[in-house]
């Protein structure tokens, strides 16, 4: 079956330490995201790529690190630089760049740092 | 800029109420519009899409149409149901991603 996996569902960190959550796709498309979701605010566009070894700032993208080497996969890793890092992680792919195709998402993981 | 506002929640309604969750956005030329469904602990599905005015996508009983002349994209089921209780989210294709709104929480009562 196509589709999305993020691993893993949940991630307990100390502060300070970095942390990288796992994306991979299947689903042959170019563009992946990462997005960020806190109670109440709905989703915040973290990084983006189009394609593979190139990738965009999103809206919230200080103190996150992403890489593209493969186009199945679009790691984040969330350094010790990011203020407050708990939260619901959802990345997502879409066939084509441009926004006009809908984007399908993981389960996403939830990250708690102690 | 390029934005969507959708209405605030938590909308709380009846079993086989009607719903209307309104949704607009700003932008240039002809975006594409969607309606994403988030249950509990899970990460968002598609609903349902548009892809130019006047255009009504629908699922699962749940309908939006393409409003250009008023820039929405409001979300209607005609009979609500319990399953339907979840987090719903209004977004639009910008020229390289997809912008959300900050999502309504729908509680539907037996």
């Amino acid at each position: 079956d196509g589709g999305i996996t993020q691993s893993p569902k949940y991630l307990f960190r100390k502060e300070g330490q970095n942390v990288t959550l796992s994306c991979e796709q299947n689903l042959n498309h170019d563009a992946m995201y990462w997005y960020r979701q806190d109670p109440g605010q709905g989703l915040r566009l973290i990084y983006y790529s189009q394609i593979v070894n190139d990738f965009q700032k999103g809206d919230i993208a200080e103190g996150y690190s992403v890489s593209r080497e493969k186009k199945e996969s679009f790691p984040l890793t969330v350094t010790s630089a990011q203020k407050n890092p708990t939260a619901f992680y959802l990345c997502a792919s879409s066939m084509e760049v441009g926004g006009r195709t809908e984007a399908f998402f993981g389960q996403g993981t939830r990250l708690t740092v102690v | 800029g390029n934005s969507v506002t959708q209405m605030e929640g938590p909308v709380t309604l009846s079993e086989e109420a009607f719903l209307t969750i309104n949704c607009t956005y700003t932008a240039t030329g002809y975006p594409s519009l969607f309606w994403y469904v988030q249950y509990p602990g899970e990460g968002l599905q598609l609903l349902l899409k548009a892809t130019k005015a006047d255009d009504k996508g629908s699922n699962k009983g749940f309908e939006a149409t393409y409003r250009k002349e008023t820039t929405s994209f409001h979300l209607e089921k005609g009979s609500v149901q319990v399953s339907d209780s979840a987090v719903y989210f209004c977004a639009r294709g910008v020229s390289d991603k997809i912008i959300f709104g900050k999502g309504t929480r729908l509680h539907i009562l037996p």
